[in-house]
Protein backbone atom coordinates (compact mmCIF):
# COMPACT_ATOMS: atom_id res chain seq x y z
CA UNK A 1 0.00 0.00 0.00
CA UNK A 2 2.18 2.76 -1.53
CA UNK A 3 0.13 5.73 0.10
CA UNK A 4 1.71 8.85 -1.35
CA UNK A 5 5.27 8.70 -3.52
CA UNK A 6 7.64 11.53 -3.57
CA UNK A 7 10.12 11.41 -6.59
CA UNK A 8 13.44 12.00 -6.20
CA UNK A 9 14.18 11.91 -2.41
CA UNK A 10 17.19 13.87 -2.65
CA UNK A 11 18.35 16.94 -5.12
CA UNK A 12 21.57 19.29 -5.64
CA UNK A 13 20.79 22.25 -8.32
CA UNK A 14 22.78 24.73 -9.30
CA UNK A 15 21.27 28.42 -9.02
CA UNK A 16 19.21 28.97 -12.58
CA UNK A 17 18.86 25.49 -13.44
CA UNK A 18 15.36 24.26 -13.33
CA UNK A 19 13.76 20.71 -12.17
CA UNK A 20 10.53 18.79 -11.40
CA UNK A 21 9.61 17.25 -8.24
CA UNK A 22 6.94 14.45 -9.15
CA UNK A 23 4.26 13.11 -6.99
CA UNK A 24 1.44 10.17 -7.76
CA UNK A 25 -0.87 8.79 -4.68
CA UNK A 26 -2.41 5.74 -5.06
CA UNK A 27 -5.78 6.47 -2.51
CA UNK A 28 -7.81 8.43 -5.61
CA UNK A 29 -8.27 11.40 -3.79
CA UNK A 30 -9.40 14.39 -5.12
CA UNK A 31 -7.01 16.87 -3.37
CA UNK A 32 -3.49 17.27 -3.85
CA UNK A 33 -1.22 19.56 -2.22
CA UNK A 34 2.38 20.61 -2.31
CA UNK A 35 4.47 22.24 1.21
CA UNK A 36 7.51 23.41 1.73
CA UNK A 37 8.87 22.85 5.47
CA UNK A 38 11.88 25.17 6.30
CA UNK A 39 12.71 25.34 10.16
CA UNK A 40 11.06 27.20 12.70
CA UNK A 41 8.29 27.55 9.72
CA UNK A 42 6.39 24.24 10.17
CA UNK A 43 4.61 23.50 6.58
CA UNK A 44 3.61 26.24 3.59
CA UNK A 45 1.40 25.31 1.10
CA UNK A 46 2.53 26.37 -1.95
CA UNK A 47 -0.42 24.91 -4.63
CA UNK A 48 -2.99 23.04 -4.35
CA UNK A 49 -5.40 21.24 -6.54
CA UNK A 50 -8.75 19.94 -6.18
CA UNK A 51 -9.37 17.65 -9.15
CA UNK A 52 -7.74 16.70 -12.23
CA UNK A 53 -6.58 19.69 -14.56
CA UNK A 54 -6.93 22.23 -12.03
CA UNK A 55 -4.67 24.33 -10.31
CA UNK A 56 -4.41 26.79 -7.11
CA UNK A 57 -1.99 29.06 -5.60
CA UNK A 58 -1.61 28.67 -1.78
CA UNK A 59 0.69 30.45 0.68
CA UNK A 60 4.19 30.63 -1.30
CA UNK A 61 3.52 30.06 -5.06
CA UNK A 62 6.39 32.62 -5.90
CA UNK A 63 8.86 30.81 -8.24
CA UNK A 64 6.68 27.46 -8.96
CA UNK A 65 4.60 26.00 -11.48
CA UNK A 66 2.01 22.80 -10.87
CA UNK A 67 0.37 20.45 -13.24
CA UNK A 68 -2.78 17.83 -12.85
CA UNK A 69 -2.68 16.09 -15.71
CA UNK A 70 -3.83 12.88 -14.44
CA UNK A 71 -5.87 12.32 -11.08
CA UNK A 72 -3.48 10.41 -9.28
CA UNK A 73 -0.26 12.68 -10.38
CA UNK A 74 0.80 16.12 -9.09
CA UNK A 75 3.82 17.84 -10.33
CA UNK A 76 5.81 20.51 -8.83
CA UNK A 77 7.89 23.08 -10.88
CA UNK A 78 10.88 24.90 -10.55
CA UNK A 79 11.39 27.15 -13.21
CA UNK A 80 14.98 29.19 -12.66
CA UNK A 81 15.79 27.71 -9.01
CA UNK A 82 17.24 30.30 -6.39
CA UNK A 83 19.22 29.29 -2.84
CA UNK A 84 15.91 30.30 -1.26
CA UNK A 85 14.09 27.49 -2.38
CA UNK A 86 16.23 25.05 -0.53
CA UNK A 87 14.04 23.26 1.63
CA UNK A 88 12.59 20.17 2.05
CA UNK A 89 8.99 19.76 -0.11
CA UNK A 90 6.69 17.35 0.43
CA UNK A 91 3.17 16.40 -1.44
CA UNK A 92 -0.19 15.16 0.31
CA UNK A 93 -3.42 14.19 -0.74
CA UNK A 94 -6.67 14.24 0.87
CA UNK A 95 -10.23 12.72 0.02
CA UNK A 96 -13.12 15.27 -0.62
CA UNK A 97 -14.32 17.02 2.36
CA UNK A 98 -11.80 15.57 4.77
CA UNK A 99 -8.97 18.46 6.26
CA UNK A 100 -7.02 14.81 6.87
CA UNK A 101 -4.06 15.32 4.61
CA UNK A 102 -1.41 11.95 3.46
CA UNK A 103 2.04 12.77 3.06
CA UNK A 104 4.66 11.70 1.37
CA UNK A 105 7.99 11.14 2.96
CA UNK A 106 9.52 14.27 0.96
CA UNK A 107 12.16 15.79 -1.52
CA UNK A 108 15.06 17.40 -0.24
CA UNK A 109 16.47 19.95 -2.20
CA UNK A 110 19.44 22.15 -2.31
CA UNK A 111 19.72 25.17 -4.52
CA UNK A 112 23.95 26.02 -4.93
CA UNK B 1 -4.87 33.18 7.31
CA UNK B 2 -5.06 31.87 10.67
CA UNK B 3 -1.33 31.91 12.85
CA UNK B 4 -0.86 29.19 15.06
CA UNK B 5 1.50 29.46 17.72
CA UNK B 6 3.03 25.82 19.31
CA UNK B 7 4.95 26.32 22.16
CA UNK B 8 7.78 25.06 23.21
CA UNK B 9 9.92 24.43 20.15
CA UNK B 10 11.93 22.14 21.64
CA UNK B 11 11.71 20.15 24.69
CA UNK B 12 14.02 17.52 25.68
CA UNK B 13 12.86 15.32 28.35
CA UNK B 14 14.23 11.67 30.24
CA UNK B 15 12.22 8.77 30.02
CA UNK B 16 9.44 8.41 32.07
CA UNK B 17 8.43 12.00 32.34
CA UNK B 18 5.51 13.71 31.37
CA UNK B 19 5.01 16.42 29.00
CA UNK B 20 2.35 19.04 27.46
CA UNK B 21 2.50 20.63 24.26
CA UNK B 22 0.54 23.71 23.45
CA UNK B 23 -1.13 25.30 20.17
CA UNK B 24 -2.43 28.37 20.44
CA UNK B 25 -4.47 30.96 18.17
CA UNK B 26 -6.26 34.12 18.32
CA UNK B 27 -8.81 32.42 15.82
CA UNK B 28 -11.44 29.59 15.91
CA UNK B 29 -11.10 26.05 14.47
CA UNK B 30 -13.15 24.09 12.91
CA UNK B 31 -11.26 21.20 13.63
CA UNK B 32 -7.80 20.85 14.73
CA UNK B 33 -5.64 18.26 13.68
CA UNK B 34 -2.16 16.55 15.65
CA UNK B 35 0.72 14.83 13.58
CA UNK B 36 4.12 13.19 14.57
CA UNK B 37 6.94 13.47 12.06
CA UNK B 38 9.83 11.42 12.04
CA UNK B 39 13.50 12.62 10.49
CA UNK B 40 13.30 11.70 7.05
CA UNK B 41 9.55 10.85 6.72
CA UNK B 42 6.14 13.10 5.87
CA UNK B 43 3.92 13.54 9.17
CA UNK B 44 1.41 11.05 10.05
CA UNK B 45 -1.85 12.31 11.72
CA UNK B 46 -2.06 11.04 15.64
CA UNK B 47 -5.76 12.84 15.88
CA UNK B 48 -8.61 15.15 15.07
CA UNK B 49 -10.54 16.60 17.44
CA UNK B 50 -13.62 19.07 16.39
CA UNK B 51 -15.99 19.89 19.97
CA UNK B 52 -14.73 22.63 22.26
CA UNK B 53 -13.66 20.70 25.67
CA UNK B 54 -13.20 17.13 23.31
CA UNK B 55 -10.54 14.94 24.65
CA UNK B 56 -8.84 12.01 23.11
CA UNK B 57 -6.77 9.77 24.65
CA UNK B 58 -4.30 7.43 22.48
CA UNK B 59 -2.30 5.10 24.59
CA UNK B 60 -0.01 7.12 26.81
CA UNK B 61 -0.98 10.46 24.28
CA UNK B 62 -4.03 12.66 25.64
CA UNK B 63 -5.53 14.92 23.61
CA UNK B 64 -7.70 17.95 24.46
CA UNK B 65 -9.51 20.69 22.67
CA UNK B 66 -10.23 24.13 24.12
CA UNK B 67 -13.73 25.42 25.42
CA UNK B 68 -13.66 28.15 22.97
CA UNK B 69 -12.07 26.15 19.86
CA UNK B 70 -9.13 28.59 19.64
CA UNK B 71 -6.34 26.05 21.42
CA UNK B 72 -5.29 22.76 22.04
CA UNK B 73 -3.28 21.09 24.65
CA UNK B 74 -0.83 17.19 23.63
CA UNK B 75 0.05 15.14 27.05
CA UNK B 76 2.69 12.57 27.47
CA UNK B 77 2.41 10.61 30.28
CA UNK B 78 5.69 8.49 31.21
CA UNK B 79 7.55 9.66 27.84
CA UNK B 80 9.62 6.82 25.78
CA UNK B 81 12.53 7.19 23.11
CA UNK B 82 10.12 5.95 20.38
CA UNK B 83 8.20 9.22 20.94
CA UNK B 84 11.34 11.39 20.06
CA UNK B 85 9.89 13.76 16.87
CA UNK B 86 8.47 16.90 15.60
CA UNK B 87 4.91 17.35 16.84
CA UNK B 88 2.65 19.54 14.71
CA UNK B 89 -0.62 20.81 15.02
CA UNK B 90 -3.02 21.60 12.32
CA UNK B 91 -6.26 23.95 12.16
CA UNK B 92 -9.20 23.65 9.48
CA UNK B 93 -11.37 26.79 8.70
CA UNK B 94 -12.46 24.30 5.87
CA UNK B 95 -12.22 21.37 4.05
CA UNK B 96 -9.39 22.78 2.01
CA UNK B 97 -7.73 25.38 3.98
CA UNK B 98 -5.28 23.54 6.51
CA UNK B 99 -2.72 26.17 8.50
CA UNK B 100 0.39 24.10 10.48
CA UNK B 101 2.35 25.84 13.53
CA UNK B 102 6.13 25.79 13.28
CA UNK B 103 6.25 22.61 15.42
CA UNK B 104 7.38 21.57 19.01
CA UNK B 105 10.79 18.83 18.22
CA UNK B 106 10.58 16.52 21.53
CA UNK B 107 13.57 14.21 22.05
CA UNK B 108 12.96 11.55 24.69
CA UNK B 109 16.43 10.85 26.27
CA UNK B 110 16.96 7.14 27.24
Amino acid sequence: NAGVTQTPKFRVLKTGQSMTLLCAQDMNHEYMYWYRQDPGMGLRLIHYSVGEGTTAKGEVPDGYNVSRLKKQNFLLGLESAAPSQTSVYFCASSSTGSPRRHFGDGTRLSIL
Amino acid sequence: TQLLEQSPQFLSIQEGENLTVYCNSSSVFSSLQWYRQEPGEGPVLLVTVVTGGEVKKLKRLTFQFGDARKDSSLHITAAQPGDTGLYLCAASGSARQLTFGSGTQLTVLP
